[in-house]
């Protein structure tokens, strides 16, 4: 039981570039969702999805794409990479909602240069 | 202003001392939820309440749903504990969960 497991661990990027960050979850869970931490700021959170088919907005959307075409996956598409998107990254799951136990994965460390 | 406030920012605290951590929000909510996260690490959830109190070992979070504030105490700190203590708040109806800024606590030996 592998929990949830973000891929990479750590990027460098130019401004400009795209990428996808990996996430996947083998609990079956439906509420997944992409965090973005800075320093001296708490987690923000930049999109969520209750289930298959179904995500929406957070805080800090702008610049980022998901969908879910599956329960296991919640990709996160940077379209244009800026140095302001430089951060930590952290993907979530949970059973159902906030309501829920929160798992997180171990983060991916972006650098746009 | 944040709607999920923690305090203090950074303690520092000896071996074996009892900790206090505190979380005060300002919305209604359906849970609230401490997490920790060590330096450099990933996130790692402690408790999920939606009443009252519980326990796991040396830590207890409290929370009074009328006051709007939870507690994080650790008995017996220990260098071990040191770590970032994140608190979040659920309020139901959005889906989304709101983040306090995290506490810095570092025990020396």
């Amino acid at each position: 039981n592998a929990g949830v497991t973000q891929t990479p661990k750590f990027q460098v990027l130019k401004t400009g570039q795209s990428m996808t960050l990996q996430c996947a979850q083998d609990m079956n869970h439906e509420y997944m969702s992409w965090y973005r931490q800075d320093p001296g700021m708490g987690l923000r959170l930049i999109h969520y999805s209750v289930g298959a088919g179904i995500t929406d907005q957070g805080e800090v959307p702008n610049g980022y794409n998901v969908s879910r075409s599956t329960t296991e996956d919640f990709p996160l598409r940077l379209l244009s990479a800026a140095p302001s998107q430089t951060s930590v990254y952290f993907c979530a799951s949970s059973y159902e909602s906030g309501m829920y136990i929160q798992y997180f994965g171990a983060g991916t460390r972006l650098s746009v240069l | 202003k944040n709607e999920v406030e923690q305090s203090p920012q950074n303690l520092t605290a000896q071996e074996g001392e009892f900790i206090t951590i505190n979380c005060s929000y300002s919305v209604g909510i359906s849970a609230l939820h401490w997490l920790q996260q060590h330096p450099g690490g990933g996130i790692v959830s402690l408790f999920m309440l939606s009443s009252g109190k519980k326990k796991h070992g040396r830590l207890i979070a409290t929370i009074n749903i009328q006051e709007k504030h939870s507690s994080l105490h650790i008995t017996a700190s220990h260098p071990r504990d040191s770590a970032v203590y994140i608190c979040a708040v659920f309020g139901g109806s959005n889906y989304k969960l709101t983040f306090g800024k995290g506490t810095l606590l570092t025990v020396n030996p």
